[in-house]
């Protein structure tokens, strides 16, 4: 089977650039999450989605930071403008619905630079 | 805030010795889960234990739960070379039905 497979891997690109950040999650999952890890604050949900309707957006730092799903098998993470503290990678992870709370499914991430 | 706070931040252990990692959390919690992280991966999930469960085995790892004391523990027993990562605990809050909240890791390096 097929994990969670995140594009791209890697990104490079200048401060005030827009970057788009891909997502697919496992079929068959209905949950999917956006985490962002750094040294300094480690692993910090960004957003969640369940059946493709966002559920918590509360860890999303500011305003330039947005995430769609516009079907079960896509998500997006999009950053306009971009800035340097937005360095980080990026994880999306999917897991099957449960109140209790499934086991969750990483991708490997995309390592974003902002020069 | 963190649900998890894991220690020690780092352990350097010997191939075939334990390896016991700690974490502590602050508010109640449905269940908690540990995961495995390798340098430059995603994070692989490897046991989950309920708030009604107070030990749990899968192969080499054993989880223990003591909610009285808002505490897990992760032994690795007959370590391997292979099992050098980062290992994170992440608990899901009773409150909240599936966010998980996640500690700041212990980074285990086995030397062969």
């Amino acid at each position: 089977d097929a994990g969670v497979i995140q594009s791209p891997r890697h990104e490079v690109t200048e401060m005030g650039q827009e970057v788009t950040l891909r997502c697919k999650p496992i079929s068959g999952h209905n949950s999917l999450f956006w985490y962002r890890q750094t040294m300094m604050r480690g692993l910090e949900l960004l957003i969640y989605f369940n059946n493709n309707v966002p559920i918590d957006d509360s860890g999303m730092p500011e305003d330039r930071f947005s995430a769609k799903m516009p079907n079960a098998s896509f998500s997006t993470l999009k950053i306009q403008p971009s800035e340097p503290r937005d360095s980080a990678v990026y994880f999306c992870a999917s897991s099957s619905q449960d109140g209790g709370g499934q086991p969750q499914h990483f991708g490997d991430g995309t390592r974003l630079s902002i020069l | 805030s963190q649900q998890g706070e894991e220690d020690p931040q780092a352990l350097s252990i010997q191939e075939g010795e334990n390896a016991t990692m700690n974490c502590s959390y602050k508010t109640s919690i449905n269940n908690l889960q540990w995961y495995r992280q390798n340098s430059g991966r995603g994070l692989v999930h490897l046991i989950l234990i309920r708030s009604n469960e107070r030990e749990k085995h899968s192969g080499r790892l054993r989880v223990t739960l003591d909610t009285s004391k808002k505490s897990s523990s992760l032994l690795i027993t007959a370590s391997r070379a292979a099992d050098t990562a980062s290992y994170f605990c992440a608990g899901i809050s009773s409150g909240s039905a599936r966010q998980l909240t996640f500690g700041s890791g212990t980074q285990l390096t086995v030397l062969p």
